[in-house]
């Protein structure tokens, strides 16, 4: 079957304009991540939603980034007033089980802010 | 808070056995994982244990000790395309998933 899928896979941007990123997870899964990963580094968690609800979003760096699952399947988010230091990838993950044990990635989105 | 530490480089020659340790500090622990990513792809699940002991999944086995707050992969009969980041993480009771900054294995002819 499909795995996590991402859109767009690339994004360049300028300073100061708006970005949505999307992600579609593996059908039926009931839990959805969002993580940004720098070169070299783990993926540092930003939030995550059971169903439609955000679960946590303690990750989110501002209050420029937010998401939003409104029907508990794809999810999208959103950075405003994009800034250069938001450049890296941004990657989503579902997981079929609320504990989320088990999170299987999509491909990133490569963000660059100019 | 959280924190995670493992080593940031391995080497180790084609059909070795290569230990991966993990020590780890957070409030809430739920289980540990690990996952692996090669350069340019996304991390994949490995392994996730809860309870203390060893999993065994093929070539790939883990062991958790929570007294210890301490774990380790273990990878037996390298082989070339093991060449891979490797990333601890510790989840909580609320799903969320806090990552090491992962060990580069570089595995040798």
């Amino acid at each position: 079957g499909a795995g996590v899928s991402q859109s767009p896979r690339y994004k360049v941007t300028k300073r100061g304009q708006d970005v949505a990123l999307r992600c579609d997870p593996i059908s039926g899964h009931v839990s959805l991540y969002w993580y940004r990963q720098a070169l070299g580094q783990g993926p540092e968690f930003l939030t995550y939603f059971n169903y439609e609800a955000q679960q946590d979003k303690s990750g989110l760096p501002n209050d420029r980034f937010s998401a939003e699952r409104p029907e508990g399947s794809i999810s999208t988010l959103t950075i405003q007033r994009t800034e250069q230091r938001d450049s890296a990838m941004y990657r989503c993950a579902s997981s079929s089980g609320l504990a989320g044990n088990e999170q299987y990635f999509g491909p990133g989105t490569r963000l660059t802010v100019t | 808070g959280q924190s995670l530490e493992q080593p940031s480089e391995v080497t180790a020659v084609e059909g070795a056995i290569v230990q991966i340790n993990c020590t780890y500090q957070t409030s809430g622990f739920y289980g540990l994982s690990w996952y692996q990513q090669h350069d340019g792809g996304a991390p994949t699940f490995l392994s996730y244990n809860a309870l203390d002991g060893l999993e065994e999944t093929g070539r790939f086995s883990s062991f958790l000790s929570r007294s210890d707050s301490y774990g380790y992969l273990l990878l037996q009969e390298l082989q070339m395309k093991d060449s891979a980041s490797y990333f601890c993480a510790v989840g909580s009771n609320t799903g969320k998933l806090i990552f090491g900054q992962g060990t580069t294995l570089q595995v040798k002819p």
